[in-house]
């Protein structure tokens, strides 16, 4: 089955600076890659993702990379601010048939702290 | 934003009892699913949901656990004869494939199992 690696398990970045989380996955079926955020006492909460036919995407401050040929992934969040400190988790599924929308294999998460 | 809502937020056990963790899906979806992290581990996918059946469930969903749709709206998930290993935070999610695919989360249920 899949198996979703995240490094590193900590970030801890100035204010301002960016922070890149990377994630690798083992099975090559896999095509939709989300990352989520949770903060606090709140539930995971989806930020941005990825399909496998697409190598880059962005939206204000964060983006996704995907290489397909290396299996692996990566979140870049640029001019961090204190209330992008959080746990990141990446995942990975294989979206087919509907069923198999929201089965994900996580990686471990990271805890993202932001210093002033 | 809809939001999917999850009861209790933190619920303590004694070994053996039966306990029934509830989630209220957002109300047009269709699939939903139980997800569970164990203190320190990775989230872990359980089990989906569809159609008032279930789809597909983890090794880790055995006989001692169940999922059922009973009224239209809550998802529940039980766990017949908790151990003390069943300790671990549980999320719910749901997701509407048909308007956006993204999996929305309940903010989770801490068990804790003494």
């Amino acid at each position: 089955g899949e198996n979703v690696e995240q490094h590193p398990s900590t970030l801890s970045v100035q204010e301002g600076d960016s922070a890149v989380i990377k994630c690798t996955y083992s099975d090559s079926a896999s095509n939709y890659f989300p990352w989520y955020k949770q903060e606090l006492g709140k539930g995971p909460q989806l930020i941005i993702d990825i399909r496998s036919n697409v190598g880059e995407k962005k939206d204000q401050r964060i983006a996704v990379t995907l290489n397909k040929t290396a299996k692996h992934f990566s979140l870049h969040i640029t001019e961090t601010q204190p209330e992008d400190s959080a746990v990141y988790f990446c995942a990975a599924s294989m979206r087919g048939g509907t069923d198999s929308w929201g089965k994900f294999q996580f990686g471990a998460g990271t805890q993202v702290v932001v210093t002033p | 934003e809809p939001e999917v809502t999850q009861t209790p937020s933190h619920q303590v056990t004694q070994m053996g009892q039966e306990v029934i963790l509830r989630c209220v899906p957002i109300s047009n979806h269709l699939y939903f699913y139980w997800y569970r992290q164990i203190l320190g581990q990775k989230v872990e996918f359980l089990v989906s949901f569809y159609n008032n059946e279930i789809s597909e469930k983890s090794e880790i969903f055995d006989d001692q656990f169940s999922v059922e749709r009973p009224d239209g709206s809550n998802f529940t998930l039980k766990i017949r004869s908790t151990k003390l290993e069943d300790s671990a935070m549980y999320f719910c999610a749901s997701i509407n494939p048909e308007r956006r695919t993204e999996a929305f989360f309940g903010q989770g249920t801490r068990l804790t199992v003494v």
